[in-house]
């Protein structure tokens, strides 16, 4: 398996540009989670889906985003429309869940930096 | 709701020596402890990782420690060598299954 695949791995946009960050997470794993990383506010969990369904959704900042996972291998995070604070990596992750050994251990992807102007 | 607290936000140690980072935590719920390395410019990647039945856990030069009626939990390197320069997270699982981080420490390696 080639890991968690994000796209973009940088975008570089102007203020009020719509952005769709892209996530396919490694097969077989049943759960997928959207962080956030900036140097103020570190790793925020954004929101996470079970099973292509959305679990928790309350990192979510405000209705400017919004995530999707139409199926098992891809997800997408949508900002629409972007401001300069979103500026930051948004990492994608998945995991297999469950109880045996290794099942909670979160593979990320390589993320994507954001940059709104 | 769930929080994890981590100290200290940053770290500057000898080459040799050892460095210990700490994690307190507010849910008694919580039954996984990982702790993850972000090199600069990279994902993170998980090190080691601690279940609630286990108070002590090793790994070569890293060692992971749990006290659940505290509620904290701490990473112990040993022999510090420049490559483990890098910021480390603790985490925990919360019941909800959401992997919550702590803020992070930067180690500084001096060779």
């Amino acid at each position: 398996d080639a890991g968690v695949i994000q796209s973009p791995r940088h975008e570089v946009t102007e203020m009020g540009q719509e952005v769709t960050l892209r996530c396919k997470p490694i097969s077989g794993h049943d759960y997928l989670f959207w962080y956030r990383q900036t140097m103020m506010r570190g790793l925020e969990l954004l929101i996470y889906f079970n099973n292509n369904v959305p679990i928790d959704d309350s990192g979510m900042p405000e209705d400017r985003f919004s995530a999707k996972m139409p199926n098992a291998s891809f997800s997408t995070l949508k900002i629409q429309p972007s401001e300069p604070r979103d500026s930051a990596v948004y990492f994608c992750a998945s995991t297999a869940g469950g109880l045996i050994s290794g099942a909670n251990v979160l593979t990320f992807g390589a993320g994507s930096r954001l940059t709104v102007l | 709701g769930e929080n994890v607290e981590q100290h200290p936000s940053t770290l500057s140690v000898q080459e040799g020596d050892s460095a210990v980072i700490k994690c307190t935590y507010s849910d008694s719920a919580s039954n996984y402890f990982p702790w993850y390395k972000q090199e600069l410019g990279k994902r993170p990647q998980l090190i080691i990782d601690i279940r609630s039945n286990v108070g002590e856990k090793k790994d070569q030069r890293i060692a992971v420690t749990l006290n659940k009626t505290a509620k904290h939990f701490s990473l112990h390197i040993t022999e510090t060598q420049p490559e483990d320069s890098a910021v480390y997270f603790c985490a925990l699982l919360t019941g909800g299954f959401k992997t919550i981080f702590g803020a992070g420490t930067r180690l500084f390696v001096k060779a």
